[in-house]
């Protein structure tokens, strides 16, 4: 079963305009982590934020965290072309022994 | 290249064949994770490895799976009598974890290996 759910499922912006994707989840965690995959690839680690932390910042990422509304976003400025990938939140629970569980994803379209 | 590679990256199988997929790991990570994906979703958990030991395999899909690490470093997912049901990518990673079961790191993932089941 899949914790983490993205929304929205897809966006297209233009080169330039920043993007916001947002993840919900339900049980307490341990931490959460973005990643990013191009189609056909594995995926891409972006960046970790434990439960303790509220916001974080990686280049041109920033990623905020509330646990009390149990959600996260994932904000990337200033989007290029090469920022076009599938982008889903993990979060680490431990709940029944499993590790990562992944979102279904948001699929993001920068249009040059 | 010393990333987490899987081989082979594409195997196209008749319905009821096997299939194993082979993962090697970042060489001083102790955790490997084996995840599936099918088209528009996200990587579902199917079992995990720290060192030779498999701490997780009840998430497997059902009994035809299979996953080993016998010497703490490759694994092998072994899929028998596939079902084209069992069409997907398989991905593989692999972390450097602590003792405790809590606080999974990052994780990095080969570039995964895509079944087809004709």
């Amino acid at each position: 079963s899949q914790q983490g759910e993205e929304d929205p499922q897809a966006l297209s912006i233009q080169e330039g305009e920043n993007a916001t994707m947002n993840c919900s989840y339900k049980t307490s965690i341990n931490n959460l982590q973005w990643y990013r995959q191009n189609s056909g690839r594995g995926l891409v680690h972006l960046i970790l934020i434990r439960s303790n932390e509220r916001e974080k910042h990686s280049g041109r990422l920033r990623v905020t965290l509330d646990t009390s509304k149990k959600s996260s976003s994932l904000l990337i400025t200033a989007s290029r072309a090469a920022d076009t990938a599938s982008y889903f939140c993990a979060t680490d629970a431990w709940s029944g022994n499993t590790p990562l569980v992944f979102g279904k994803g948001t699929r993001l379209s920068v249009i040059a | 290249d010393t990333g987490v590679s899987q081989d082979p990256r594409h195997k196209i199988t008749k319905r009821g064949q096997n299939v194993t997929f082979r993962c090697d790991p970042i060489s001083e990570h102790n955790r490997l994770y084996w995840y599936r994906q099918t088209l528009g979703q996200g990587p579902e958990f199917l079992t995990y490895f720290q060192n030779e030991a498999q701490l997780e395999k009840s998430r497997l899909l059902s009994d035809r799976f299979s996953a080993e690490r016998p010497k703490g470093s490759f694994s092998t997912l072994e899929i028998q009598r596939t079902e084209q049901g069992d069409s997907a990518m398989y991905l593989c990673a692999s972390s450097l974890g602590n003792q405790q079961p809590a606080n999974t790191g990052e994780l990095f993932f080969g570039e995964g290996s895509r079944l087809t089941v004709l």
